[in-house]
Formats: structure tokens, C-alpha cells, sequence
């Protein structure tokens, strides 16, 4: 089965400090692995998939396939990074949906 | 240039009535989703098309019927609202499964 496990639902950092925002999988497969973002009463967007390895908006996530994680890094926090961000994960073969963890809110406080 | 749109925003129905919740995407993908996120933003697929064909459906009330009149559009139809059923219903499309999902404004249905 799918599952995407992100254990804090709250995460409440100082802008400049670093963040990092937990996310477990459980697949028996090869999965894809994403996050999500969602600014205030916006919709969705993605913010990176690991197999495009790339930073956005100075975030990155590495898969770790032995501890089945793909946790979320920012080495210093903005205030405009306050959103709810999702880890989401993807089979590869066949018709695959999305599955979400249930978010973690980011707050960034001045 | 809206990828995904939906309509309406915002619904505001009493509880009993049938209602329905457009989307539309100009992306020539071939897959579409229905998601619903809850009061605690939680975020649960309920149904995917491809190409017009239902390919996912979760455990969902029989009250929600999706319809593909095309691979561009997804509508919902919700039947008999509960008040269970407020929550925010974000459509999404996609042009592969399993590929990147690009997820519509969303649309805030109240049931009172």
C-alpha cells in the first residue's frame, strides 16, 4: 500500500533559521516522490520532484531510498515560505495517483 | 492562460440539494483527478479519468458521479449534500500517470 507519513503538523521557525520538513513513504515499489506547496487559499503547486534534483526556491529533498524519506531542507527561512506543504508520492508503471501526506504548515515569524 | 480552472470558487448550498463543480484544462493532458481537502487539509484523491475513461475511484459516495464529456474537461456532480461534504474539491490534470500534477484554484463548497 501507499503511504505518505509527515509526522509534524506544525512546524514554527525564526526567518533566517533553518527548516526541515519530514516526510516517510511506504511503497513496495519505485516511487516517485514530490512536494507540494499551497500558499493561503491557493491552489496547489509543485515545488520539486526528486528526480529533477534541482533546487526551488532555495529547497531541496533528497530521496533516501534506505530510510524511505524525502525530507524537505531550506538552509534559512523566509517569511514568504509560510504555506502548507505536502509530500506526495507516485507509482511509475501503469495508471498511478497521487497520494499526499497530510501536510505540514510551515509559519515563519520575523 | 489559466492551466486548470474550475468553477465555481466559492458554493454556498443547503443541505439536501444537488450541485455541480465544473473543470476545465487546456493543457492537452490526458488524465484528470478529483481531489478533496478537508477541514484539517487533508488531501484525498477521489476519482481520476483518462481520456475519458474512470480509472480510479475511491471509496466515494455513490451522491458523487464525475462525468468527461472530453479528455478536457472533468465535471463533478454531488447529490443530496451533507454537511460532511464541505471542503475544498481541487480538479488536476496530468499527461502522464504518475507525472507531474498541475492542480486547479479549487472550489470552497460550504453545505449548511
Amino acid at each position: 500500500a501507499q503511504r505518505v507519513t509527515q509526522p509534524e503538523k506544525l512546524l514554527s521557525v525564526f526567518k533566517g533559521a533553518p527548516v526541515e520538513l519530514k516526510c516517510n513513504y511506504s511503497y513496495s515499489g519505485s516511487p516517485e516522490l514530490f512536494w507540494y506547496v499551497q500558499y493561503s487559499r491557493q491552489r496547489l503547486q509543485l515545488l520539486l520532484r526528486h528526480i529533477s534534483r534541482e533546487s526551488i526556491k532555495g529547497f531541496t529533498a533528497d530521496l533516501n531510498k534506505g530510510e524511505t524519506s524525502f525530507h524537505l531542507k531550506k538552509p534559512f527561512a523566509q517569511e514568504e515560505d509560510s504555506a502548507m506543504y505536502y509530500c506526495a508520492l507516485s507509482g511509475t508503471s501503469g495508471f498511478q495517483k497521487l497520494v499526499f501526506g497530510t501536510g505540514t504548515r510551515l509559519l515563519v515569524s520575523p | 492562460d489559466t492551466a486548470v480552472s474550475q468553477t465555481p470558487k466559492y458554493l454556498v448550498t443547503q443541505m439536501g440539494n444537488d450541485k455541480s463543480i465544473k473543470c476545465e484544462q487546456n493543457l492537452g493532458h490526458d488524465t484528470m483527478y478529483w481531489y478533496k481537502q478537508d477541514s484539517k487539509k487533508f488531501l484525498k484523491i477521489m476519482f481520476s479519468y483518462n481520456n475519458k475513461e474512470l480509472i480510479i475511484n475511491e471509496t466515494v459516495p455513490n451522491r458523487f458521479s464525475p462525468k468527461s464529456p472530453d479528455k478536457a474537461h472533468l465535471n463533478l456532480h454531488i447529490n443530496s449534500l451533507e454537511l460532511g461534504d464541505s471542503a475544498v474539491y481541487f480538479c488536476a490534470s496530468s499527461g502522464h500517470s504518475g507525472n507531474t500534477i498541475y492542480f486547479g484554484e479549487g472550489s470552497w463548497l460550504t453545505v449548511v
